[in-house]
């Protein structure tokens, strides 16, 4: 399985100010995925990280306000900026597992809960 | 597009009991994966079960089975004897490829009593 490491845990933040979100994993994987958890819903795909080149991202989402880096297979960060109430949800990384039967595996991050006020 | 339909907000279960949580998607492929994924109050995703649409044979896991009706595009999951340490949020979910991208349900809130 891979463990992935999920920084900061929970934050209150200032509308109209950014956060940014870190994601380390135990093990190099070539993928990464960001996802917005919002009250009460379910998980959505915002982008997906791949190692040197540019995020994809999901319909809905833009690169203005949700930055990601990954500088290397084992580390990525996402930002939400200028940040607004609905903004206000749990982000979440994911990796695919590794091997032969662990890579039709999603794991998970422990999630970032974001309160913006 | 892919959707996965969750029909069921919140089940309630006495302990010992079986529940079974009923989960609908829709897709054009014919190879694609399917999961039920627990949260609980921690906010940690954890896999119950996966499987194949490949697979003819449904899935099980301990306590945990699915009934994969892969023609009617259902993937329920019955879990058998239950703990009070299955109250959590489950969410089915969905992935047209191996790359862990995955679509999700809306969730079903299942809740075990004494």
């Amino acid at each position: 399985s891979a463990v992935i490491s999920q920084k900061p845990s929970r934050d209150i933040c200032q509308r109209g100010t950014s956060l940014t979100i870190q994601c380390q994993v135990d093990s190099q994987v070539t993928m990464m995925f960001w996802y917005r958890q919002q009250p009460g819903q379910s998980l959505t795909l915002i982008a997906t990280a791949n190692q040197g080149s540019e995020a994809t991202y999901e319909s809905g989402f833009v690169i203005d306000k949700f930055p990601i880096s990954r500088p290397n297979l084992t580390f990525s960060t996402l930002t939400v900026s200028n940040m607004s109430p609905e903004d206000s949800s749990i982000y979440l990384c994911s990796v695919k597992g590794q091997g032969a039967i662990l890579n039709t595996e999603a794991f998970f991050g422990q999630g970032t809960r974001l309160t913006v006020v | 597009a892919q959707t996965v339909t969750q029909s069921q907000p919140e089940m309630s279960v006495q302990e010992a009991e079986t529940v079974t949580l009923s989960c609908t998607y829709d897709t054009s492929e014919n190879n694609y994966y399917l999961f039920w994924y627990k949260q609980p109050p921690s906010r940690q995703m954890i896999l119950v079960i996966r499987q194949e649409a490949y697979k003819q044979q449904n899935a099980t896991e301990n306590r945990f089975s699915v009934n994969f009706q892969k023609a009617a595009k259902s993937f329920s999951l019955k879990i058998s004897d239950s703990q009070l340490g299955d109250t959590a949020m489950y969410f089915c979910a969905y992935s047209t490829d191996s790359w862990g991208k995955l679509q999700f349900g809306a969730g079903t809130q299942v809740v075990v009593t004494p």
